[in-house]
């Protein structure tokens, strides 16, 4: 099974700066990542989605990159709003999917 | 508009058996792959199984191998989850999804507590 290691596991930023999450697999995705982000209580809601492909309707200072086994999300001009949790996910193949262990985007 | 919702969570004894349902509406639900995915409370998402349009594929993860079946009918718009010999490591909340064309679940739904305790 493909293994995600996602760093770092809390990121404490404030509004307006420029953010980088990092996930790297245990092995070649070609471009089937996912972000996600997540508020307390409340279901995972898709951003971004073969790596690098922004959901409709994602304001456009989330943006994501990669390929093989090493992608980012990034946040530029952090907004309030977007204090929460962020997973990546693989899904490379139907057998197996697997998620990063979660960022926790903090308010400094 | 897409929706996907969740019943059956509920307290239940270890080695017992839940069965959870998804009811989906806004789609044609025969063309998706669905997925159920958990949380367990303070921890991350964790993927639980996959199923194929039509029923014929179906993917677990190891740790719930053997317990757990998803199951789907497409007649009736529904997901299903029977989950038997249950444990406390299986309390968590658990989420419906619909993939994308490529399998990437796109709509969540808002997901059904299940808490496993004596």
């Amino acid at each position: 099974d493909i293994q995600m290691t996602q760093s770092p596991s809390t990121l404490s930023a404030s509004v307006g700066d420029r953010v980088t999450i990092t996930c790297r697999a245990s092995q070649s995705l070609n471009s089937w990542l996912a972000w996600y982000q997540q508020k307390p209580g409340k279901a995972p809601k898709l951003l971004i989605y073969k790596a690098s492909s922004l959901v409709s309707g994602v304001p456009s200072r989330f943006s994501g990159s990669g390929s093989g086994t090493e992608f980012t999300l990034t946040i530029s001009c952090l907004q309030p709003d977007d204090f929460a949790t962020y997973y990546c996910q693989q899904y490379n193949s139907y057998s197996s999917y697997t998620f990063g262990q979660g960022t926790k985007l903090e308010i400094k | 508009e897409v929706q996907l919702v969740e019943s059956g969570g509920d307290l239940v004894q270890p080695g017992g058996s839940l069965r959870l349902s998804c009811a989906a509406s806004g789609f044609t639900f025969s063309d998706y792959w669905m997925t159920w995915v958990r949380q367990a409370p303070g921890k991350g998402l964790e993927w639980v199984a996959n199923i194929k349009q039509d029923g014929s594929e179906k993917y677990y993860v190891d740790s719930v191998r053997g317990r757990f079946t998803i199951s789907r009918d497409n007649a009736k718009n529904s997901l299903y989850l029977q989950m038997n010999s249950l444990r406390a490591e299986d309390t968590a909340v658990y989420y419906c999804t619909r993939g994308d064309s490529s399998g990437c679940p796109q709509y969540w739904g808002q997901g059904t507590p299940v808490t496993v305790s004596s």
